[in-house]
C-alpha cells in the first residue's frame, strides 16, 4: 500500500486565491482526519470523517474552510478566500476502526505546505 | 474539550541516557494515547500507544505508562541514540476526537 497520499506537496499562493487540498487514504480505511500544523498552534484537528459522512467539523477554523468526502478514497479541504495566516502544514491522516468504532492508529500523509502571500 | 499539557518542550540528553516526556490531560472520557514521532519535514509517525484499561507497554527501548486516575502518561526512552532526536508528540483521544499536545523537542547529542 502506497499510503495516504497527499496533492499537491507545496502550494503557494496569494491572498483571496481558492486553495484546494487533495487526500487519498489507505484503502480499507473508515476514518479520515484533517489536520494544520504551525509552530504557534501545533497540530491541531480540523475535521473528521467516518464513512465519507463529515462527523465533527468543530476545529473547523472559519466559513472559509470547507471539506468534502465525496466518496471512500477522496477527500478534499478546500480555503476560499485564502490568507497568509492560512500559511501551515496540512495533513491527513487516515485510520481502520475494525467496525466495531473503535480506534485504531492514525496514518498520517506527507501534508501539503501551503503559504498564502 | 480535551486540553493536553506536555512537558518539556525542549529535552537535550546524551547518547546512552534515558529520556522522559510528560503529558496530561483534561477529559477523563479519553481512552486511546498515543505518541508519534516527527523528524524534520517529515510526518508524524507512531511509534507507541496506549488504551485506557493497560497501565503500562513497553516495545524495545520505548516505553509508555498511564496513570488514569491523576490523568498523566508518560514516554520513556532509553539508552537514547542520534536517530532518536526529533520532536515527540503524546495526544489523547476520546471518541476519534484526538488532542495533540505542543511537543518536547528532543536531542541526542553523541
Amino acid at each position: 500500500d502506497a499510503g495516504v497520499i497527499q496533492s499537491p506537496r507545496h502550494e503557494v499562493t496569494e491572498m483571496g486565491q481558492e486553495v484546494t487540498l487533495r487526500c487519498k487514504p489507505i484503502s480499507g480505511h473508515d476514518y479520515l482526519f484533517w489536520y494544520r500544523q504551525t509552530m504557534m498552534r501545533g497540530l491541531e484537528l480540523l475535521i473528521y470523517f467516518n464513512n465519507n459522512v463529515p462527523i465533527d467539523d468543530s476545529g473547523m477554523p472559519e466559513d472559509r474552510f470547507s471539506a468534502k468526502m465525496p466518496n471512500a478514497s477522496f477527500s478534499t479541504l478546500k480555503i476560499q478566500p485564502s490568507e497568509p495566516r492560512d500559511s501551515a502544514v496540512y495533513f491527513c491522516a487516515s485510520s481502520y476502526s475494525g467496525g466495531g468504532g473503535g480506534l485504531g492508529e492514525q496514518f498520517f500523509g506527507p501534508g501539503t505546505r501551503l503559504t498564502v502571500l | 474539550g480535551e486540553n493536553v499539557e506536555q512537558h518539556p518542550s525542549t529535552l537535550s540528553v546524551q547518547e546512552g541516557d534515558s529520556a522522559v516526556i510528560k503529558c496530561t490531560y483534561s477529559d477523563s472520557a479519553s481512552n486511546y494515547f498515543p505518541w508519534y514521532k516527527q523528524e524534520l519535514g517529515k510526518r508524524p509517525q507512531l511509534i507507541i500507544d496506549i488504551r485506557s484499561n493497560v497501565g503500562e507497554k513497553k516495545d524495545q527501548r520505548i516505553a509508555v505508562t498511564l496513570n488514569k486516575t491523576a490523568k498523566h502518561f508518560s514516554l520513556h526512552i532509553t539508552e537514547t541514540q542520534p536517530e532518536d532526536s526529533a520532536v515527540y508528540f503524546c495526544a489523547a483521544n476520546n471518541n476519534n476526537d484526538m488532542r495533540f499536545g505542543a511537543g518536547t523537542r528532543l536531542t541526542v547529542k553523541p
